[in-house]
């Protein structure tokens, strides 16, 4: 079946400008979670949702990033006003739930170049 | 979540396996050993997990020391595909779910 979708694949903004990314998760999966991984850095969690709900937010690091989740299933990760150190690659997960054991299949990431 | 401590690089020739070792010793009865590795430019790919029995699935199979501090990985047949980055994650149930994930180890596997 298919699996998790990311897009843009590639994303370059400007210094100031605000980006959408979005993902699909896998059909029937109620979790969804969004990381980063920077040049260099190793992967970081932002944000999880169960449902449209994000029980978890602690990883966002300024109020400049927002994540909604819309119907239990799309989610789209907004940076305003980017800034240099907001370009990594950003990585959206899915699992059936976020309890138990379910393990995590990711997408293939939004790559982000703040300019 | 406890942290785990891995080597930061090991090579591996082409059809041998490959042992991965990770150290856990902080880790807590309700906490899982979780596996999960990337290839270059993609996102990570699950593994295996377990909490005290060995596993063993169509990709590895983990061992895990009785007293539970440490695991290992083992890839049994490494073929160049299996170059990555391998992440050990300690995960708790009911904790979210979210993965933290350490430097991992770079696996080369050698022709």
């Amino acid at each position: 079946g298919a699996g998790v979708s990311q897009s843009p694949s590639n994303k370059v903004t400007e210094k100031g400008k605000d980006v959408e990314l979005r993902c699909d998760p896998i059909s029937g999966h109620t979790a969804l979670y969004w990381y980063r991984q920077s040049l260099g850095q190793g992967l970081e969690f932002l944000i999880y949702f169960q449902g449209n709900s994000a029980p978890d937010k602690s990883g966002l690091p300024s109020d400049r990033f927002s994540a909604e989740r819309t119907g239990g299933s799309v989610s789209t990760l907004t940076i305003q006003r980017t800034q240099q150190e907001d370009s990594a690659v950003y990585l959206c997960a899915s699992s059936f739930s976020s309890g138990g054991e379910s393990e995590q299949y990711f997408g293939p990431g939004t790559r982000l170049t703040v300019t | 979540d406890a942290k785990t401590t891995q080597p930061t690089s090991m090579d591996c020739a082409e059809g041998r396996a490959a042992n991965l070792p990770c150290n856990h010793s902080t880790i807590s009865g309700n906490e899982y050993v979780y596996w999960y590795r990337q290839i270059h430019s993609q996102g990570p790919q699950y593994i295996i997990h377990g909490l005290k029995n060995n596993e063993t699935n169509e990709m590895a199979s983990l061992i895990i020391t009785e007293d539970r501090k440490s695991s290992t990985l083992i890839l049994p047949h490494a073929t160049l595909r299996d170059t990555a980055v391998y992440y050990c994650i300690v995960r708790r149930l009911g904790g979210g779910g979210k993965l933290q994930f350490g430097a991992g180890t770079q696996v080369v596997v050698t022709p």
